[in-house]
């Protein structure tokens, strides 16, 4: 079966510093694995995906991450935090053990904290 | 609307009384999912409906919740006899068919219960 662990809870970065979220999974197949962001009083969204293909991908709002498959690892970065990044994020991978009906597992989530 | 919608945003109720939650999915999405969010806890599964059909009930926390899907949009999730421990955010989401592969779910706001 299938699961994801983020390390940390919440991390506090300073404006304009590198941001990292971990993010580790187990899966006995193949992954697909995603980061949602979640703003304050609003539902999550797609922040970026890995499916198949380039393990380096791109989403929305400078974010990145990197599927490495020898360390089960898909860690969120952004070079330079900026205010508006303070958010939860989540980690999370498909649910393949279902027929690949399309649930998703996630993780318990990070906050993260930008200070000025 | 053009997003997911969920009502009623926020419900207080005593315990041992009966609520239900309502989602309306994105026109044209065939796939409905409930999560549940508590403090801490990150998201849960609940159910996952394709169509008016549910293939996955396996995250029904007990035969208190129940959910229903009708003319494979509007979506109701039950809770009977509800406990304090039900208090969280429910969380809807609706995709395409394969939602769950492409990561490609799209969230409401949540309708955030508080047992009393």
């Amino acid at each position: 079966a299938q699961s994801v662990t983020q390390l940390g809870s919440h991390v506090s970065v300073s404006e304009g510093a590198l941001v990292l979220l971990r993010c580790n999974y187990s899966s006995s197949v193949p992954p697909y694995l995603f980061w949602y962001v979640q703003y304050p009083n609003q539902g999550l969204q797609l922040l970026l995906k890995y499916t198949t293909g380039a393990t380096l991908v791109k989403g929305i709002n400078g974010f990145e991450a990197e599927f490495k498959k020898s360390e089960t690892s898909f860690h969120l970065t952004k070079p330079s935090a900026h205010m508006s990044d303070a958010a939860e994020y989540f980690c999370a991978v498909s649910d393949s053990s279902r027929g690949s009906q399309g649930n998703l597992i996630f993780g318990k989530g990070t906050k993260l904290s930008v200070k000025p | 609307g053009a997003g997911v919608s969920q009502s009623p945003s926020n419900k207080v109720t005593e315990k041992g009384k009966d609520v239900e939650l309502r989602c309306d999915p994105i026109s044209g999405h065939t796939a409905l999912y409930w999560y549940r969010q508590s403090l801490g806890q990150g998201l849960e599964f609940l159910i996952y409906f394709q169509g008016n059909s549910a293939p996955d009930k396996s995250g029904l926390p007990s035969d208190r919740f129940s959910a229903e899907r009708t003319g494979g949009s509007v979506s109701t999730l039950t809770i009977q006899r509800t406990q304090q421990e039900d208090s969280a955010v429910y969380l809807c989401a609706s995709s395409f068919p394969w939602g769950g592969l492409t990561g490609e779910l799209f969230f409401g706001e949540g309708s955030r219960l508080t047992v009393l």
